[in-house]
């Protein structure tokens, strides 16, 4: 199974300020046929189901602000929230979507206000 | 409007059985793969499994923890996704969540339940 690592566990960030969020993958997501990486990037916020921000690694859902971004390819991505708001509190997850099933989820990694 | 809703979830003993339902509104879920993801309390989210659509042959997968006690069905003409849970371990408590593999996305989920909760506990 692919495993998936994200760094931080948590952080704090100012409002306005830069949030960046790593995601590892134990073994490539990039699929040579199409060149799309398999990746994409949740949040959730308390009590709410995880919502879909980023799919392909690097396109935004629609109606995503678009201060969430994500890139990245490979093994090594990154989801980057340019100006943090208040309504940014929330966990974020990586997941893969490589090929076949089991998909799975990084550890999550919280986003608070300093 | 697009939605999923998930329902069924229970106090259940270890050993003991439930089955979820995960009613779909606003689209077509013959042409849906689905999932079912977990998280319990406190933790992160873990994929439970997935069945294709029947055009795609309805094949079901299933995450390593639940194979063999677990169960994914569909009732498109209900626009109901199902899980059959057995053998149910105090480790499978927690809120499931039932969500849609968005065909342009690949298997990333773009809808998704608000999820129902299951406690297992003596």
């Amino acid at each position: 199974d692919i495993v998936m690592t994200q760094s931080p566990d948590s952080l704090a960030v100012s409002l306005g300020e830069r949030a960046t969020i790593n995601c590892k993958s134990s073994q490539s997501v990039l699929y040579s046929s199409n060149s799309k990486n398999y990746l994409a990037w949740y949040q959730q916020k308390a009590g709410q189901p995880p919502k879909l921000l980023i799919y392909w690694a690097s396109t935004r859902e629609s109606g995503v602000p678009d201060r969430f971004s994500g890139s990245g390819s490979g093994t090594d991505f990154t989801l980057t929230i340019s100006s943090l708001q208040a309504e940014d509190v929330a966990v974020y997850y990586c997941q893969q979507y490589y090929k076949t099933p089991p998909w799975t989820f990084g550890q999550g990694t919280k986003v608070e206000i300093k | 409007e697009v939605q999923l809703v998930e329902s069924g979830g229970d106090l259940v003993k270890p050993g003991g059985s439930l089955r979820l339902s995960c009613a779909a509104s606003g689209f077509t879920l013959s042409d849906a793969w689905m999932s079912w993801v977990r998280q319990a309390p406190g933790k992160g989210l873990e994929w439970v499994g997935r069945i294709k659509s029947k055009s795609a042959g309805g094949t079901t997968h299933y995450a390593a923890p639940v194979k063999g006690r677990y169960t994914i069905s569909r009732d498109d003409s209900k626009n109901t996704l199902y899980l059959q849970m057995n053998s149910l371990k105090i480790e499978d408590t927690a809120v499931y969540y039932c969500a849609r593999e968005g065909g342009s996305y690949g298997g990333a989920f773009d809808i998704w339940g608000q999820g129902t909760v299951i406690t297992v506990s003596s």
